[in-house]
């Protein structure tokens, strides 16, 4: 296994376009989030799964944002009508529901430029 | 609310220097806190954690103890290198089970 992978690395999109971004998380691990990253901030959590359900969104994910996983193993992020301050890192992590290491494996993330 | 407030960088050292980038945390409870980092070009990874009150965590000569008295969660390293340069985040885990993380320190050491 080689880690929580996520596709594509970059992607540059059109103000109004939509785009879906790929996580895959490291295959024993059943919990799988989703963050944002902009310039000097740390990651902010967006959208938690457990298995196929999502447990968990936070106010950032507004209703142009929407997350699925829906056999419990990869996810996908799309964003609908971006927009200017849509441009970010999209990061994804994965855990295990092992209560002796809970440790959030992040892959190396999507950034985005909305033109 | 809960937050967690970190030492603002950026940070520039000598190879060899004592580092220390300060952490601070709120929160009800005693939340599980953690140390990732991020080097160029790279993921996040964890650099260390500790769960309870007086642990110390520890990873490549880095030290962190959680001390709720002060709710404070500082990271330290007594003699950095080069390769440590990077952003530093220090974050907390949330009762939903995702963590909250503070804005980062870039820590660059030079030669």
């Amino acid at each position: 296994d080689t880690g929580v992978s996520q596709n594509p690395r970059h992607k540059i999109t059109k103000r109004g376009q939509n785009v879906t971004f790929r996580c895959d998380p490291i295959s024993e691990h059943n919990r799988l989030y989703w963050y944002r990253q902009t310039l000097g901030q740390g990651p902010e959590f967006l959208t938690y799964f457990q298995n196929e359900a999502q447990l968990e969104k936070s106010r950032l994910l507004s209703d142009r944002f929407s997350a699925e996983r829906p056999k419990g193993s990869f996810s996908t992020l799309e964003i609908q009508r971006t927009e200017q301050g849509d441009s970010a890192m999209y990061l994804c992590a994965s855990s295990s529901r092992d209560r002796r290491n809970t440790e959030a494996f992040f892959g190396q993330g999507t950034r985005l430029t909305v033109v | 609310g809960d937050s967690v407030t970190q030492m603002e960088g950026p940070v520039t050292l000598s190879e060899e220097a004592f580092l220390t980038i300060n952490c601070t945390y709120t929160a009800t409870g005693y939340p599980s806190l953690f140390w990732y980092v991020q080097y160029p070009g790279e993921g996040l990874q964890l650099l260390l954690k500790a769960t309870k009150a007086d642990d110390k965590g520890s990873n490549k000569g880095f030290e962190a103890t959680y001390r709720k008295e002060t709710t404070s969660f500082h990271l330290e390293k007594g003699s950095v290198q080069v390769s440590d340069s990077a952003v530093y985040f220090c974050a907390r885990r949330t009762g939903a089970n995702n963590l909250f993380f503070g804005t980062g320190t870039r820590l660059t050491v030079i030669p």
